[in-house]
Order: structure tokens, then sequence, then C-alpha cells
């Protein structure tokens, strides 16, 4: 089963402002990733965050991680119509070997 | 290599029939997953392989769902007497294995059925 929720479902925004996407999962992990995923494709690999990290930085991407809270969030800065996909956090959990992934959130960026 | 290839990338088959999908992961990693995603919803996790080795099933995988990794590198998922509710994107990824690390997966395209 699913085991991440991202928010918002879904985020429309204009081209140049920052998105952010909120994860926030149930059970204690070992590290958390999240991906892009365009319509009809597969999953690509954005940046994975360990659970004894509190932020991280790939680009135009920042990720932060709260264990206590069980959330994270992913912001996407200077956003770009090519930004425009799915987005999902992905937990890997303690003691399990493969990751869970979330419901996704839906960004659309206007050029 | 040029990352994880699964074929066909469409298969559109009558409800009953049997249908097999092929994945080819990255040669030097030895973790190979099938995941299964329908519209609007996250992968959802079917089976797992280490090298050769079928080490985790997901309750999803019904007996009418089979996977191999013959040689420990390219695997296959079949599906007998497939079921309407079958229609899905069938995705496969593989990663390394470092222990107690994680590593971030690769995915394939993916392989779209349509069960009619």
């Amino acid at each position: 089963s699913q085991q991440g929720e991202e928010d918002p479902q879904a985020l429309s925004i204009q081209e140049g402002e920052n998105a952010t996407m909120n994860c926030s999962y149930k059970t204690s992990i070992n590290n958390l990733q999240w991906y892009r995923q365009n319509s009809g494709r597969g999953l690509v690999h954005l940046i994975l965050i360990r659970s004894n990290e509190r932020e991280k930085h790939s680009g135009r991407l920042r990720v932060t991680l709260d264990t206590s809270k069980k959330s994270s969030s992913l912001l996407i800065t200077a956003s770009r119509a090519a930004d425009t996909a799915s987005y999902f956090c992905a937990t890997g959990q303690t003691g399990a070997n493969n990751l869970f992934f979330g419901t996704g959130t839906r960004l659309t960026v206007i050029p | 290599d040029t990352g994880v290839s699964q074929n066909p990338r469409h298969k559109i088959t009558k409800r009953g029939q049997n249908v097999t999908f092929r994945c080819d992961p990255i040669s030097e990693h030895n973790r190979l997953y099938w995941y299964r995603q329908t519209l609007g919803q996250g992968p959802e996790f079917l089976t797992y392989f280490q090298n050769e080795a079928q080490l985790e099933k997901s309750r999803l995988l019904s007996d009418r769902f089979s996977a191999e990794r013959p040689k420990g590198s390219f695997s296959t998922l079949e599906i007998q007497r497939t079921e309407q509710g079958d229609s899905a994107m069938y995705l496969c990824a593989s990663s390394p294995q470092v222990r107690g690390l994680g590593y971030g997966y690769t995915f394939g395209s993916g392989t779209r059925l349509t069960v009619v």
C-alpha cells in the first residue's frame, strides 16, 4: 500500500514562481526520495535525503525533512514550463527493501 | 548502458489471455523491482529481486502473476488469464545495493497494459 501522501494534489503556477509540495508519511524511515513523472512516462529520480539530514539542495530543488513530524517538502525555485509533471515522494522504510510511493502532486507551470 | 529498458511499450490484450513483459535493468544494478501504476495514483510495489532471487512479493501479486530473473540480469513479469482490472502501467526499476544507505531507483518507461 502507498505510505506517503502529497499535498496539494494539484498545483498551478506561473513560470518563474516557486512551487512547494509537501509529503507526509507514517512509519520510521531510512531515507526519503522525490521523483518526477511526465505524462505516460517512467519516473525520474530527483533527490534523496537521509533520515539524519534536515535539508538538501540540488540545482533549483530544495528538500527538507522533519522526522519528528514525519513530513518532507520539495521546493522548486524559478519554475519553468518544462517542470510541468507529477511529483512523487517515496519512503525507504526501516526494515523494508522497497520504496513506498505517495499519491503525487500534479504541477502545472503556465508559460 | 542506456538505462532501464522495458518491452513492449504498449500491450492490448483480450481478457483471459496471458501476457509477458520484459525488463532489462542497468547492468551494474543487482536489485530489480516491479511496480504497477494506475491512472492518477502512485506506483504500487509488486515484487523485488536481488540478483536472481525473488526476495519479496506484495499481496497485490496474485497467483496469476509470476516474475522471474533467471540469470540475475533481465526480468520477466507474466500475467495469466488477464482481467480488466489488470489494466495499468507496469514499471520496472533497478538500483545498486549499498547496505543501509538507500539509493535512488532508475525506472524504465513502463509497459502500458490494456485488457479489453
